[in-house]
Parts: structure tokens; sequence; C-alpha cells
């Protein structure tokens, strides 16, 4: 069993349409959480960035993270065509806080 | 300013050969990171340096891989032997402090799409 398990997809949306990506992890010692935007052919590219339990909102993004059932949820609101890309969650501990683990990413696709 | 910089874009080789990837993070930044990512799959770390210390190599598949980081900034991915299933986008990160926190950012470059035929 993989570290951080993220559904691939590929999840298709229509635009306007609120979004909500998630990650389960096993191991409770991470306490950093981010999340990144990879557009094809393109390096990955910070959004959001946690750390331990607790939302955080930016814009459009509000990234959630519940410690105590080890899930971290994105929600992408009023999405956007410009959305369109994978979404790949990464999370570390204290120790190597430094080592990211990272979800296989989720594909998501605003349809206009 | 500039972002990091990882040359060539793409690379086609044979099985058997060697190659080198290079990475330039972003100035001033002190730690250097390299990740592999295969076809659907998530970054899988490979090495870690920060300034002059040792490198975390944990993540080094085997050891037809290796890195150096040379005057503390531009790196090198070396593998060696070239198999198939080293097929995969390595990608550089550069960040600008070891500690946790926003500090710890990860800036990536576009990746060296290694195709091994």
């Amino acid at each position: 069993q993989k570290e951080v398990e993220q559904d691939p997809g590929p999840l298709s949306v229509p635009e306007g349409a609120i979004v909500s990506l998630n990650c389960t992890y096993s191991n409770s010692a991470f306490q950093y959480f981010m999340w990144y935007r990879q557009y094809s052919r393109k390096g990955p590219e910070l959004l959001m960035y946690t750390y331990s339990s607790g939302n955080k909102e930016d814009g459009r993004f509000t990234a959630q993270v519940d410690k105590s059932s080890k899930y971290i949820s994105l929600f992408i609101r009023d999405s956007q065509p410009s959305d369109s890309a994978t979404y790949l969650c990464a999370m570390s501990g204290v120790d190597s806080s430094y080592k990211l683990i990272f979800g296989s990413g989720t594909r998501l696709l605003v349809r206009p | 300013g500039a972002g990091v910089s990882q040359s060539p874009s793409n690379k086609v080789t044979e099985k058997g050969k060697d190659v080198e990837l290079r990475c330039d993070p972003i100035s001033g930044h002190t730690a250097l990171y390299w990740y592999r990512q295969s076809l659907g799959q998530g970054l899988e770390f490979l090495i870690y340096f920060q300034g002059n210390s040792a490198p975390d190599k944990s993540g080094l598949p085997s050891d037809r891989f290796s890195a150096e980081r040379t005057g503390g900034s531009v790196s090198t991915l070396t593998i060696q032997r070239t198999q198939q299933e080293d097929s995969a986008v390595y990608l550089c990160a550069s960040s600008s402090s070891r500690a946790g926190g926003t500090k710890n950012i990860q800036y990536f470059g576009a990746g060296t799409r290694l195709s091994v035929l």
C-alpha cells in the first residue's frame, strides 16, 4: 500500500462547478501538506501549503487537513477551463521535512 | 527572476548507454532536489543536496544512479547503463531553506523527459 493515495481520475466537470480533490495517507508523522498543480509537460507548481490540521483559503482555492482521519482535500470554486491540469498532493514529516511524498495525481478537466 | 532550468528537455538514448541530466537552480537557493515521475505516477524522491552537507541519497533506486552538485549550484544526475525502466521524467527542484515551514517550498523545473529504447 502506498503512503499517499490519490484517485487518478480523470475528473470532468462543467465550467463554474465546485471541484473537490482528495488524498488519504497512512503516516501519522506527516505535518506539512501541499497541493501542486501540474500542466502537461510542465513542472509542478505550488498552490497551497498547510501545516498540521485546519483550513486555508486563497482566492478560489481552499485546502483542508483532517489529521484524525488522515485525509486532505482541495476545493476549487467557480472552476475555469484554465484549471484543467493534474493536481498532486504532497506531504512530509517534521523529520526530513524536505522529503516530499507525493500522491499519483488527479487529472482534472473543466469543460467550457 | 529565472526559475529552475533543466536540460535537455528531452533525451532519447539506447539501452546500456550513460546519460547526464543537468539542473540549474534558482539563484541563491541552497537546497536542490531530484525527483522521478513515471507515466501516471506521482513524484518519487531521488536525492537532496543542502549547502555543503552530505547529500541524502536514500531515494536513488540503484547504484547506476548518481548525482553531483558542483560549487553549491548546478547539479548533474547521471544514469549509467540505462535500462528501459529508467524511462521517465526527471524533475529538479530548489528551495531557499532546509527548515520546515514556507521557506521549504520547492520550486520545480519543467523536467527532462528520458526515453530509453
